[in-house]
């Protein structure tokens, strides 16, 4: 079962805007990551950010956490027509299950050149 | 540095039958776990293997098996294939048990049931 929700589930903007992706969640984390998934590829890590963690910044991307709202968002800047993507928001509850990722479904970023 | 690679790419098989995926860890990592992701939805965790020892199973039936060897590459069988296994399976690897370390995926194996 899915941990949460990922809004909006597709996102269509033209390139050097910015895309903003939120991410719900149910229980209680240790840490939240997100991930990019290009078309018929593995997933690649982007930002991991711990549940004592309010921002994190790496390149252009932004990411925040409310663990009072259990809810995420991540900020791409000046998006490219290479972050044509899905993003994926997964949530890691720690303790004894450390490491054992419950994805959202992930929303569907298309930047248009 | 090697990073996570998976084998078959593709595999179609019919109902009934047995499979098995194969996944080499990426450098360094002691640290395997499976997912299943159908179209269109997110990976859902099928289990984990920490230095050779399952370390957690997710919502998966038994026919759902799995091993890690010395080198800590791993194999995940799926037995009496059902048509809603047909998804992709992606292995990842991370260091220690994964407090905290980001998962290094494999692009996957697309496996189809007929």
């Amino acid at each position: 079962s899915q941990q949460g929700e990922e809004d909006p589930q597709a996102l269509s903007i033209q390139e050097g805007e910015n895309a903003t992706m939120n991410c719900s969640y149910k229980t209680s984390i240790n840490n939240l990551q997100w991930y990019r998934q290009n078309s018929g590829r593995g997933l690649v890590h982007l930002i991991l950010i711990r549940s004592n963690e309010r921002e994190k910044h790496s390149g252009r991307l932004r990411v925040t956490l409310d663990t009072s709202k259990k809810s995420s968002s991540l900020l791409i800047t000046a998006s490219r027509a290479a972050d044509t993507a899905s993003y994926f928001c997964a949530t890691d509850a720690g303790g004894t299950s450390y490491g054992k990722l419950t994805f959202g479904q992930g929303t569907i970023l298309t930047v248009h050149p | 540095e090697t990073g996570v690679t998976q084998s078959p790419t593709h595999l179609i098989k019919t109902r009934g039958q047995q499979v098995t995926l194969r996944c080499s860890s990426q450098s360094g990592h002691n640290t395997v776990s499976w997912y299943q992701q159908a179209l269109g939805q997110g990976p859902q965790f099928i289990f984990q293997y920490y230095r050779e020892e399952e370390n957690g199973r997710g919502n998966f039936p038994p026919r759902f098996s799995g091993l890690q060897f010395p080198n800590y590459s791993s194999e995940l069988n799926v037995n009496a294939l059902e048509l809603d296994d047909s998804a992709l399976y992606l292995c990842a690897s991370s260091r220690g048990r994964g407090e905290g370390q980001p998962q290094h995926f494999g692009d996957g194996t697309r496996l189809s049931i007929l």
